[in-house]
């Protein structure tokens, strides 16, 4: 079955906590891109990747890593987890240039005390 | 990019078509329209995108405007399961990004 999995699904860390939030897709798609959803904020991209070891931002990327060493996989990770990036996470992946289609994981609900 | 206006919610009946309508009177010739939707706790989920011509595929039918200052997406026989926010959102594809911008949506309630 065509999908993006990411884990964990559910993480209660505290301040200061390394952690990495693991996405993978098995739809040989090139682009993936990583989300936080908030009240009130809708969706808002944190980094995005159009290739193997080709990275971006997007418009929050403040605290947060990314790296894209294999294609199906793109994992995020918070170096120094603050309270403010409690937040539910989504990794999207699409096939190729335009990203007409994107395909969301389930989400990671974090939280950070 | 360009704004799009959405009914806060609509009502169906089960097995009944549903019609939710989009505006985006400011869409600039190289915007596509994209619709997605949301399942309680699921992540969103892909529907149908389209640019000038109506658009159907097995999940729903896509009605564009001539001017295209507006849009419809059509469920045709509407499920318990399509229960969900919809949400219709504009977006270039020579944005190598491809961040959706996701505003309020259509919160869609579907009645047995």
């Amino acid at each position: 079955e065509a999908q993006v999995t990411q884990n964990p699904r559910y993480l209660i860390t505290v301040t200061g906590k390394k952690l990495t939030v693991t996405c993978s897709q098995n739809m040989n798609h090139e682009y993936m891109s990583w989300y936080r959803q908030d009240p009130g904020l809708g969706l808002r991209q944190i980094y995005y990747s159009m290739n193997v070891e080709v990275t971006d931002k997007g418009d929050v990327p403040e605290g947060y890593k990314v790296s894209r060493k294999e294609k199906r996989n793109f994992p995020l990770i918070l170096e120094s987890p603050s309270p403010n990036q409690t937040s539910l996470y989504f990794c999207a992946s699409s096939i190729g240039q335009g990203w007409y289609e994107q395909y969301f994981g389930p989400g990671t609900r974090l939280t950070v005390t | 990019d360009a704004k799009t206006t959405q009914p806060n919610s609509m009502e169906s009946n089960e097995e009944e078509p549903v019609h939710l309508p989009c505006n985006h009177s400011t869409i600039s010739g190289t915007d596509y329209i994209h619709w997605y939707r949301q399942l309680p706790s699921q992540g969103p989920e892909y529907v149908i995108h389209g640019l000038t011509s109506n658009v159907n595929n097995r999940m729903a039918s896509l009605a564009i405007a001539e001017d295209r200052k507006s849009s419809t997406l059509i469920l045709h026989r509407a499920t318990l399961r399509d229960a969900a926010v919809y949400y219709c959102i504009l977006r270039r594809p020579s944005s190598n990004t491809g961040k959706l911008i996701f505003g309020q949506g259509t919160t869609l309630q579907v009645k047995p």
